[in-house]
């Protein structure tokens, strides 16, 4: 089945600086790549997501990338603030009833 | 349009007894998912429903747990009987159909004592 990783564990940055969230997936046949923010006490939101025919999207302050030919995505938060503050997590679609597989998660902290 | 609702939000039992979970999706959402998150985690698939039917199962312990979607709408998950390897947030989705985007429930945190 398909194992997504996730880093780092844990993220601090300052207000208005920029943070990023790498993962990374085993299954070549993913082809779904979705992100959430997962607020204390709350479900996940999805935020942003990919499929694997664009390379980069982008949605107002936050970009997803995706690199095929290594298995690897991430996410880009720019001119964080504090309300940024959350655990996200990424995961991949392995195709056909597109189960759905989350890596273990990003604590960040914006400082403010 | 309403988000995805689950009850109960806590939920506190001894190992071994049983206990239930509801969810009722969002209106005209076709597939529904459990899910288990164990604290410091991502969330880990129970099982999915395509209507009422399942579509998969694999990660579910069926010994222990179950999981019905009677008529297509709202669903309930089922422990019978709690370890307390249990204990964790159990997550309710829904989506327009498969590989759409998933809206999640606020969860029901179990603890087993």
């Amino acid at each position: 089945g398909e194992n997504v990783e996730q880093h780092p564990s844990t993220l601090s940055v300052q207000e208005g600086d920029s943070a990023v969230i790498k993962c990374t997936y085993s299954d070549s046949a993913s082809n779904y790549f979705p992100w959430y923010k997962q607020e204390l006490g709350k479900g996940p939101q999805l935020i942003i997501d990919i499929r694997s025919n664009v390379g980069e999207k982008k949605d107002q302050r936050i970009a997803v990338t995706l690199n095929k030919t290594a298995k690897h995505f991430s996410l880009h938060i720019t001119e964080t603030q504090p309300e940024d503050s959350a655990v996200y997590f990424c995961a991949a679609s392995d195709g056909g009833y597109q189960k759905v597989t989350f890596g273990t998660g990003t604590k960040l902290q914006v400082i403010p | 349009e309403a988000g995805v609702a689950q009850s109960p939000r806590y939920k506190i039992i001894e190992k071994r007894q049983s206990v239930a979970f509801w969810c009722n999706p969002i209106s005209g959402h076709a597939t529904l998912y459990w899910y288990q998150q164990i604290l410091g985690q991502g969330p880990k698939l129970l099982i999915q429903f395509q209507n009422n039917g399942v579509v998969d199962d694999s990660q579910l312990p069926k010994d222990r747990f179950s999981a019905e979607r009677l008529k297509g709408v709202d669903s309930t998950l089922k422990i019978q009987p709690a370890k307390l390897e249990d204990s964790a947030v159990y997550l309710c989705a829904s989506s327009p159909g498969t590989g759409e985007t998933q809206y999640f429930g606020p969860g029901t945190r179990l603890l087993v004592l």
